[in-house]
């Protein structure tokens, strides 16, 4: 299948400190792409779709300021979690669609202290 | 409203098949999904299915949809230690932006 990759797999950062996240496809390129947050031993929540070109769209509930998404390209889309706390420790994972199949990046886990 | 169900967990000894159910409530569905997950990855997409079939079989994995009773299974024969991992049922409902809805996932345990 399809190559989504993620970076950084792993980050610690201090609290109120900025962290980027990238998720490209390697081999294909995605109009739409996804970013999910998961937490232990539960399922995925998705936080916002991401399309080239134009503004994310986020789900109800998770802040628009606080998680920056940018999709530059068709091949990269970006997600900063601003001034990050504790709460903010997650799994992110994101995916890229290819119609009608979705591929997902190996995830990034976010740990702040 | 829209619902994926699974069961969390189920367990087999190597070389058995392995039945994992899910059931959805929305009938706009358009594809369903199984997605393998180990522990600290991503997820990996194993098969996807179109809503108008019935059955898709790819070497050892088996899907059957009853799209009746809003019933998606997926079948692994001769299940190995290496299939222990979590599973994820999910769905893409028509007119959605494209986003999968997930279940919480089936934690499939392989004895040997």
């Amino acid at each position: 299948g399809a190559v989504v990759s993620q970076h950084p797999s792993r980050v610690i950062c201090k609290s109120g400190t900025s962290v980027k996240i990238e998720c490209r496809s390697l081999d294909f390129q995605a109009t739409t792409m996804f970013w999910y947050r998961q937490f232990p031993k539960q399922s995925l929540m998705l936080m916002a779709t991401s399309n080239e070109g134009s503004k994310a769209t986020y789900e109800q509930g998770v802040e628009k300021d606080k998680f920056l998404i940018n999709h530059a390209s068709l091949t990269l889309s970006t997600l900063t979690v601003t001034s990050a706390h504790p709460e903010d420790s997650s799994f992110y994972i994101c995916s890229a669609q290819t119609p009608p199949m979705e591929f997902f990046g190996p995830g990034t886990r976010l740990t702040v202290l | 409203g829209e619902d994926v169900e699974q069961s969390l967990f189920l367990s087999v000894r190597e070389g058995d098949s392995s039945v994992i159910n899910c059931t959805y409530t929305d009938s706009s569905s358009t594809y369903l999904y199984w997605y393998k997950q180990e522990p600290g990855a991503g997820l990996q997409l194993l098969t996807y299915i179109f809503s108008n079939m019935d059955m898709k079989q790819d070497q050892r994995l088996t899907v059957l949809l009853n799209k009746k009773d809003k019933h998606l299974s997926l079948r692994i024969a001769d299940t190995q230690t290496g299939d222990s991992a979590i599973y994820f049922c999910a769905e893409k409902l028509l007119g959605s932006q494209g986003n999968l809805i997930f279940g919480k996932g089936t934690k499939l345990s392989v004895k040997p």
